[in-house]
C-alpha cells in the first residue's frame, strides 16, 4: 500500500518558537492536506493544497500558519510563533487515484507539544 | 447542524455481531465520501470510499444516499480487531475535508 511519510514523529518546542512539520505525499497524488487532532478531540481540517497553491483553509489556519511544497516532493506546514493551544497531532494527507479509485491516505502524524 | 454528524456511540457488541454506523452531512456540495478507522493515538486509516451504487469489501458494506445526505457502514461478523473509532469523512468540492466526531466500537469476546 502506498504511504505518506511525516517527520519528525514528535516535536517539543517552546511557546513563540517556529516549527516546520514535513510530509512526503504519495507521488502521483495531486491534492495535499494538513489536519490536526487535539488529544481526545476530532480530526480538524486545516488546509488543502492543489496545483502549488492553497485551495481551501479553515478558520484555524490563521496568519501564523503557512504551507509550501518547496521541491515538488516535500509538503511542509510552518507555524511561525507557536502557542500552547497548538499542541496536537498534525496529520498530512494526500489524495488521488489509486487503482482507479479516489483515495486519501494519511501520514502517521507529528505530535507537537508546545511548552 | 453539524457539517458531518455521526452516531455518538460507543457501540459495545459481541464477536460475530453485525453493527451499523450512520452518518449525515449537511453540505449538498459534498462530492466524495469515505469511512476511516482510527485506533487510539494513530492516524486515520482509509477503510472504504463510498459510492452512490454502494460498495462492499469483504465484511464491510458502505452505502450513500445523496438525496437524504446519508452515509452508512455495515460491518458483518465483527472481530475483536474491528474495535476502533469509525470516522465518517466528507470532501467538499475537492478541497475541504470534514470529519465526523467518530463512533467508538468495542467488540468483545
Amino acid at each position: 500500500e502506498p504511504e505518506v511519510t511525516q517527520t519528525p514523529s514528535h516535536q517539543v518546542t517552546q511557546m513563540g518558537q517556529e516549527v516546520i512539520l514535513r510530509c512526503v505525499p504519495i507521488s502521483n497524488h495531486l491534492y495535499f492536506y494538513w489536519y490536526r487532532q487535539i488529544l481526545g478531540q476530532k480530526v480538524e481540517f486545516l488546509v488543502s493544497f492543489y496545483n502549488n497553491e492553497i485551495s481551501e483553509k479553515s478558520e484555524i489556519f490563521d496568519d501564523q500558519f503557512s504551507v509550501e511544497r518547496p521541491d515538488g516532493s516535500n509538503f511542509t506546514l510552518k507555524i511561525r510563533s507557536t502557542k500552547l493551544e497548538d499542541s496536537a497531532m498534525y496529520f498530512c494527507a494526500s489524495r488521488g487515484l489509486t487503482s482507479g479509485r479516489e483515495t486519501q491516505y494519511f501520514g502517521p502524524g507529528t505530535r507537537l507539544l508546545v511548552l | 447542524r453539524k457539517e458531518v454528524e455521526q452516531d455518538p456511540g460507543p457501540f459495545n457488541v459481541p464477536e460475530g455481531a453485525t453493527v451499523a454506523f450512520n452518518c449525515t452531512y449537511s453540505n449538498s456540495a459534498s462530492q466524495s465520501f469515505f469511512w476511516y478507522r482510527q485506533d487510539c493515538r494513530k492516524e486515520p486509516k482509509l477503510l472504504m470510499s463510498v459510492y452512490s451504487s454502494g460498495n462492499e469489501d469483504g465484511r464491510f458494506t458502505a452505502q450513500l444516499n445523496r438525496a437524504s445526505q446519508y452515509i452508512s457502514l455495515l460491518i458483518r461478523d465483527s472481530k475483536l480487531s474491528d474495535s476502533a473509532t469509525y470516522l465518517c469523512v466528507v470532501n467538499v468540492l475537492g478541497f475541504k475535508t470534514i470529519f465526523g466526531a467518530g463512533t467508538r466500537l468495542f467488540v468483545k469476546a
